[in-house]
């Protein structure tokens, strides 16, 4: 799996959109985008994943550069239950039966009263 | 759809004792299982993994040891716990939509 980087931290202010994002030069064609976040003492929680077009759900947005080679997670209007670990991840879901995700350290987003 | 089940949600230990955490799924068959291990400020460790009944892969040698006796039952264990086994231990399913679904963890304190 492609390489991500995520900056370790980021701070927002609550009711502002959060934008989080996340480096994956070296993604392949069958490389998809996942984001999830970690909620402290839970388990990550998927949030969104994407291959090539833009993608929105009721938790977040996602944009992904024409190249790829990018990613920003939006969350619209962020609120303090918004405060967690996010994770990105960039994975090729079927390309084996025995694949697994290593996760990094993701980007620590604290909302900010 | 697809549900996973861990327990308990904490655990203390004394140093030496045996651990036996357990990880059940439902609503799938066949899951590829996980054991991921968070110590206290840090990532995801990846321990085992498991792609059907009897077996397991392992990612780091240690003193944990992983089973699948059962299709949806993923089972981590230790003869003797060390300190430096405290953490969080999360089980993950994977899904073909969702990536990874995980656990709600079990925080397990080595004293």
């Amino acid at each position: 799996d492609a390489k991500t980087t995520q900056p370790p931290s980021m701070d927002c202010a609550e009711g502002r959109a959060a934008n989080l994002p996340c480096n994956h030069s070296t993604i392949s064609g069958n490389e998809y985008v996942y984001w999830y976040r970690q909620i402290h003492s839970q388990g990550p929680q998927y949030i969104i994943h994407g291959l090539k077009n833009n993608e929105t759900n009721e938790m977040a947005s996602l944009i992904i550069t024409e190249d790829r080679k990018s990613s920003t997670l939006i969350l619209p209007h962020a609120t303090l239950r918004d405060t967690a670990v996010y994770y990105c991840i960039a994975w090729a879901r079927f390309r084996n039966r025995d694949d697994k995700i290593i996760f990094g350290k993701g980007t620590r987003l604290h909302i900010l009263p | 759809s697809q549900t996973i089940h861990q327990w308990p949600a904490t655990l203390v230990q004394p140093v030496g004792s045996p651990l036996s955490l357990e990880c059940t799924v439902e609503g799938t068959s066949n899951p590829n299982l996980y054991w991921y291990r968070q110590a206290a400020g840090r990532g995801l460790q990846l321990l085992f993994y498991s792609v059907g009944i009897g077996q397991i892969s392992s990612e780091v040698p240690q003193n944990l040891s992983a089973s699948r006796p059962q299709d949806r039952q993923f089972i981590l264990s230790s003869k003797k716990l060390l300190l430096s086994d405290s953490g969080f231990y999360l089980c993950a399913l994977k899904d073909g939509y969702y990536g990874y679904t995980f656990g709600s963890g079990t925080r397990l304190t080595v004293v």
